[in-house]
């Protein structure tokens, strides 16, 4: 079983929609969580952190299962903008920091 | 503003070369890591360091070395370049006394090996 899973998408949204990309992990004893989203071309970059109790920022809300092991992020109103790969990643735990990624969804929007 | 840099964005290397990638980061991060990132496969650890002179290996090592002679400068190592080694190259850094075990990354090299 893969560690980090998600749908590669693409996602074809029109603007303003909402979109909600999921994500599920195989590894119980994973400590942190994130999404990192990567424009074309580009590195990625840390988008949100994840919490248990879930969170938000703005138009980007990212809620936690542990119990399910899945992650999931919520966009609202979407904008062109958005247009990238988010990548879902997991910290299993160690000091190092060594995060596994899954391999990103694309989301695309269209005016 | 946490800065990465890379010594290539561009690199077209020929089978059997040595090639070296270098990488560079301004914050005083303890921790650099190589990852290489394919289409479909997405991003996979080659190696990291958590100190000056320490290396471990990540999923994907056969075939790479690295140094760490430096705090600021991790280098990622093709003793000799194969074509399965054309991938785009991201190295990244983290600061262990981060909470949020963030990692930076730099922009990327995209090798070719022809």
């Amino acid at each position: 079983r893969k560690e980090v899973e998600q749908d590669p998408g693409p996602f074809n949204v029109p603007e303003g929609a909402t979109v909600a990309f999921n994500c599920t992990y195989s590894n119980s004893a994973s400590q942190s969580f994130f999404w990192y989203r990567q424009d074309c071309r580009k590195e990625p970059k840390l988008l949100m952190s994840v919490y248990s109790s879930g969170n938000e920022d703005g138009r980007f809300t990212a809620q936690l299962n542990r119990a399910s092991q899945y992650i999931s992020l919520l966009i609202r109103d979407s904008k062109l903008s958005d247009s990238a790969t988010y990548l879902c990643v997991v910290n299993v735990g160690g000091s190092q920091g060594n995060l596994i990624f899954g391999k990103g969804t694309k989301l695309s929007v269209k005016p | 503003d946490v800065k990465v840099t890379q010594s290539s964005r561009y690199l077209v290397k020929r089978t059997g070369e040595k090639v070296f990638l270098e990488c560079v980061q301004d914050m005083d991060h303890e921790n650099m890591f190589w990852y290489r990132q394919d289409p479909g496969l997405g991003l996979r650890l080659i190696y990291f360091s958590y100190d000056v002179k320490m290396k471990e290996k990540g999923d994907i090592p056969e075939g790479y070395s690295v140094s760490r002679e430096k705090k600021e400068r991790f280098s990622l190592i093709l003793e000799s370049a194969s074509t399965n080694q054309t991938s785009m190259y991201l190295c990244a850094s983290r600061g262990v006394d981060s909470f949020s075990y963030e990692q930076y990354f730099g922009p990327g090299t995209r090798l070719t090996v022809t």
